[in-house]
């Protein structure tokens, strides 16, 4: 059973086109989260939501537009994509934790959507 | 402002021998320390993680890490490399919160490659 999926695994596309990837979690998390990794094999953080309510939006080019219809699906439309663009997007997801918890969660990642701006 | 630092881009090192990848971070008070890794062509899988109490953690694979205050450090090690551990290693921080959710913060990852 697939805990953090993502679709499509590869897209390809030309500069200006507007495309989307999403991502499910059957994990029953409250969090779900956006990475880009770039050609560097740089993370970061683009945003999270936290039941189905934006928590973190991390300095991001509004062309980009996460959209979580549920707290199981995240995904994120990007338009008028640019060659910058060109990346691994990772989507995670984490259990809250109990207020007044100590501790650290743990992200659950998923496979990774390469996209390659043409 | 939080950073993470892996000073080694690459390392590369024979099957059987030991491994320690270096962390350093940079934060006001201790964060949270999490290790990460990448198989290619994978996401990432998380290896073990710290947050207070003991300061050597035993993660899976084999894997063990020591945060060391006086340093800012939290090093990966292991005592017998296997092929199969060829893949890039993350050290991630995030501020230690009571409840909620993690913001991570990375370093750039450090890859490893194993000789037969």
């Amino acid at each position: 059973d697939t805990a953090v999926s993502q679709t499509p695994k590869y897209l390809v596309t030309q500069m200006g086109n507007d495309k989307s990837i999403k991502c499910e979690q059957n994990l029953g998390h409250d969090t779900m989260y956006w990475y880009k990794q770039d050609s560097k094999k740089f993370l970061k953080i683009m945003f999270s939501y936290n039941n189905k309510e934006l928590i973190i939006n991390e300095t991001v080019p509004n062309r980009f537009s996460p959209k979580s219809p549920d707290k199981a699906h995240l995904n994120l439309h990007i338009n008028s994509l640019e060659l910058g663009d060109s990346a691994v997007y990772f989507c995670a997801s984490s259990q809250d934790l109990p207020s007044g918890t100590l501790q650290a969660d743990t992200q659950y990642f998923g496979p990774g959507t390469r996209l390659t701006v043409l | 402002a939080q950073s993470v630092t892996q000073p080694d881009i690459h390392i590369t090192v024979s099957e059987g021998a030991s491994l320690e990848l270096r962390c350093n971070y940079s934060y006001g008070a201790t964060p949270y320390l999490f290790w990460y890794v990448q198989s290619p062509g994978q996401g990432l899988q998380l290896l073990l993680k710290y947050f207070s109490g003991d300061t050597l953690v035993q993660g899976i694979k084999g894997f063990e890490a020591e945060f060391k205050r006086s340093q800012s450090s939290f090093n990966l090690r292991k005592p017998s490399v296997h092929w199969s551990d060829a893949a890039e290693y993350f050290c991630a921080v995030a501020p230690p919160v009571t409840g909620g959710y993690n913001k991570l913060i990375f370093g750039a990852g450090t890859r490893l490659a194993v000789h037969p």
